[in-house]
């Protein structure tokens, strides 16, 4: 079946710096991936879609500038949380989907803690 | 836009079925899915079911859909204690957007 494989499986930084978490489709090419965002004991929200070749597409009330998407090739996607503070500590889920008639499929998720 | 909403939490003994509920505002929905996950691990995807059809069965798992009431249900027959997760209903809007919904803690004790 369609794999999905997210890296780092966790990952601690210090305020101040940046993380970059990669999104990879093993199996089958993804033209588009989803970055969604979960706080403890609640669910996800996307953040943003991620598009091969061109601009992610973010949603309201997320800074572009702050988590960076790079989408360079059809089996990678690349979040970058820029000059990370505490409040970015989250648990973040990519996901694809290998065709239309085919369900989402979401990587182990890749928790991130700011100290 | 789309809201989704789940029961928290649901409680059931070893060998029972286990019925999580799920309703939906979108009539245009197309698809909408099932997915479980663990504790500190990504989703798993369980099921999931087109807007045209009723009725899914895949092994223990039920999925049943009243579009008319706008309400998603997935029943777990002989729940095992490794059944015990978060379980998200979410709603494709059509847009390639999924729209989750708040999760059902499902707790199977022995």
């Amino acid at each position: 079946g369609a794999v999905v494989s997210q890296h780092p499986s966790w990952v601690i930084c210090k305020s101040g710096t940046s993380v970059k978490i990669e999104c990879r489709s093993l199996d089958f090419q993804a033209t588009t991936m989803f970055w969604y965002r979960q706080f403890p004991k609640q669910s996800l929200m996307l953040m943003a879609t991620s598009n091969e070749g061109s601009k992610a597409t973010y949603e309201q009330g997320v800074e572009k500038d702050k988590f960076l998407i790079n989408h360079a090739s059809l089996t990678l996607s690349t979040l970058t949380v820029t000059s990370a503070h505490p409040e970015d500590s989250s648990f973040y889920i990519c996901s694809a989907r290998p065709g239309q008639k085919y369900g989402y499929t979401f990587g182990s998720g890749t928790r991130l803690t700011v100290v | 836009g789309e809201d989704v909403e789940q029961s928290l939490f649901l409680s059931v003994r070893e060998g029972d079925s286990s019925v999580i509920n799920c309703t939906y505002t979108d009539s245009s929905s197309t698809y909408l899915y099932w997915y479980k996950q663990e504790p500190g691990a990504g989703l798993q995807l369980l099921t999931y079911i087109f807007s045209n059809m009723d009725m899914k069965q895949d092994q223990r798992l039920t999925v049943l859909l009243n579009k008319k009431d706008k309400h998603l249900s997935l029943r777990i027959a002989d729940t095992q204690t490794g059944d015990s997760a978060i379980y998200f209903c979410a709603v494709d809007t059509g847009f390639q957007k999924l729209v989750f919904g708040t999760g059902t803690r499902l707790l199977v004790s022995p």
